[in-house]
């Protein structure tokens, strides 16, 4: 267990629709990073957040935003979402170490648009 | 930014016979190179991990050598089992300014290892 929570574990939602996953990271950490992860793809980095500001943006649609609360959880919302935003997202967290530290990930959240 | 290739895509190994996975990566600045492992239907879970001050680390039947110069770092896994059969994934990043943490992790394609018994 990487103590990284994500909720809800499966969703399957229409096209059109909007959807928000829910991030819990490990006690502490200050950095929470999502991911996305397509069939047979690698992951791909969306957006990382550093004690409640946007600290990188990566590959990320206009149609997605995140957002990272006083408490250090954090929300990722689709919207208007299409077939091809089906996927494994994933939520991962670090903390704070000026030597550089691990980054750990939570079991994902799977995404079926139909 | 950053770009990691990662090879072989797939890789099948007799179990107790040796795998390794090789990445290059393309930004001079990254100081940070972990390992993940995902089974099936689950997150990726960090298994090794070294930084650009060390030339190689090891843990049991896993090691990882990193050379700067030439921007490539590999994963080694000796004595394979069918439990080490995953996908494996390496990864890049560097620290961040120190108020900020670490930067993002940019991942290879990854490597489906298949142990045969």
């Amino acid at each position: 267990d990487s103590g990284v929570t994500q909720t809800p574990k499966h969703l399957i939602t229409a096209t059109g629709q909007r959807v928000t996953l829910r991030c819990s990271p490990r006690s502490g950490d200050l950095s929470v990073y999502w991911y996305q992860q397509s069939l047979d793809q690698g992951l791909q980095f969306l957006i990382q957040y550093y004690n409640g500001e946007e600290r990188a943006k990566g590959n990320i649609l206009e149609r997605f935003s995140a957002q990272q609360f006083p408490d250090l959880h954090s929300e990722l919302n689709l919207s208007s979402l299409e077939l091809g935003d089906s996927a494994l997202y994933f939520c991962a967290s670090s903390g704070q170490d000026l030597s550089g530290n691990t980054i750990y990930f939570g079991e994902g959240s799977w995404l079926t648009v139909v | 930014g950053e770009n990691v290739e990662q090879h072989p895509s797939t890789l099948s190994v007799q179990e107790g016979d040796s795998a390794v996975i090789k990445c290059t990566y393309s930004d001079s600045a990254s100081n940070y190179f972990p390992w993940y492992k995902q089974e099936l239907g689950k997150g990726p879970q960090l298994i090794i991990d070294i930084r650009s001050n060390v030339g190689e680390k090891k843990d049991q039947r896993i090691a990882v050598t990193l050379n700067k110069t030439a921007k490539h770092f590999s994963l080694h896994i000796t004595e394979t089992q069918p439990e080490d059969s995953a996908v494996y994934f390496c990864a890049a990043s560097m620290s961040g300014i120190v108020d900020t943490g670490r930067r993002a992790l940019t991942f290879g394609s990854g490597t489906r290892l298949q142990v045969q018994p």
